[in-house]
């Protein structure tokens, strides 16, 4: 069955860096587009990036843009998050998302369709001080 | 303030329909179709109910549906149960730098 774990959160300083990882099993990793979605503590959902199932795109909410910068290793069926300078505002559970649909590229730019059909548990980073 | 707009809480009782809203612009689900609908209970992770604005995937059950009218798009719920209590959250490509927004939430409450 499809199982997403995420790992890596944790408390940390405002500025400072920290990085997530998603294990990724029960399906074929590298044919996927993967997502990171956040929520923080009694808010609702905010999109925070995606990556073509090869790596080879890579699309970021405006929120954090420049600080936050999405990967994957195909060959260890595994996603990641590198986050930093963060702030205050970065404090969430930060879940990552399988899509079965792929990253669009048109003349106009990217469409990237809102499909996650498998979350992970999530992990919760605290930034403070 | 969520780009898309949601109503805070609708209510039901056990057997009634109830529909939930989400408003957004021409740059959003105004004019594309990739809309989606997901269902958070407390403590859990979300779970895709409806996407591409109508469709439901594998094992979601008939009693949830997916519309869309101009700016807004609608998720209706019928036969309400116990168990569809949860918050529900819209979402849709937009054609803005940040490429995918979701809407407030909705908490729905079973009578």
């Amino acid at each position: 069955q499809v199982q997403l774990v995420e790992s890596g959160g944790g408390v940390v300083q405002p500025g400072r860096s920290l990085r997530l990882s998603c294990a990724a099993s029960g399906f074929t990793f590298s044919s996927y587009a993967m997502h990171w979605v956040r929520q923080a503590p009694g808010k609702g959902l905010e999109w925070v990036a995606v990556i073509s199932y090869d790596g080879s795109d890579r699309y970021y909410a405006d929120s954090v843009k420049g600080r936050f910068t999405i990967s994957r290793d195909n060959s260890k069926n595994t996603l990641y998050l590198q986050m930093h300078s963060l702030r205050a505002e970065d404090t969430a559970v930060y879940y990552c998302a399988r899509s079965p649909r792929h990253i669009i590229i048109t003349l106009g730019g990217a469409i990237v369709p809102p499909n996650f059909d498998y979350w992970g548990l999530g992990t919760l980073v605290t930034v403070s001080s | 303030q969520s780009a898309l707009t949601q109503p805070a809480s609708v209510s039901g009782s056990p057997g009634q329909s109830i529909t939930i809203s989400c408003t957004g612009t021409s740059s959003d689900l105004g004019t594309y179709n990739y809309v989606s609908w997901y269902q958070q209970h407390p403590g859990k992770a979300p779970k895709l109910m409806i996407y591409d604005v109508s469709n439901r995937p594998s094992g979601v059950s008939n009693r949830f549906s997916g519309s869309k009218s101009g700016n807004t798009a609608s998720l209706t719920i019928s036969g309400l149960q116990a168990e569809d209590e949860a918050d529900y959250y819209c979402t849709s490509y937009t054609s803005i730098s940040t490429l995918v927004v979701f809407g407030g939430g909705t908490k729905l409450t079973v009578l």
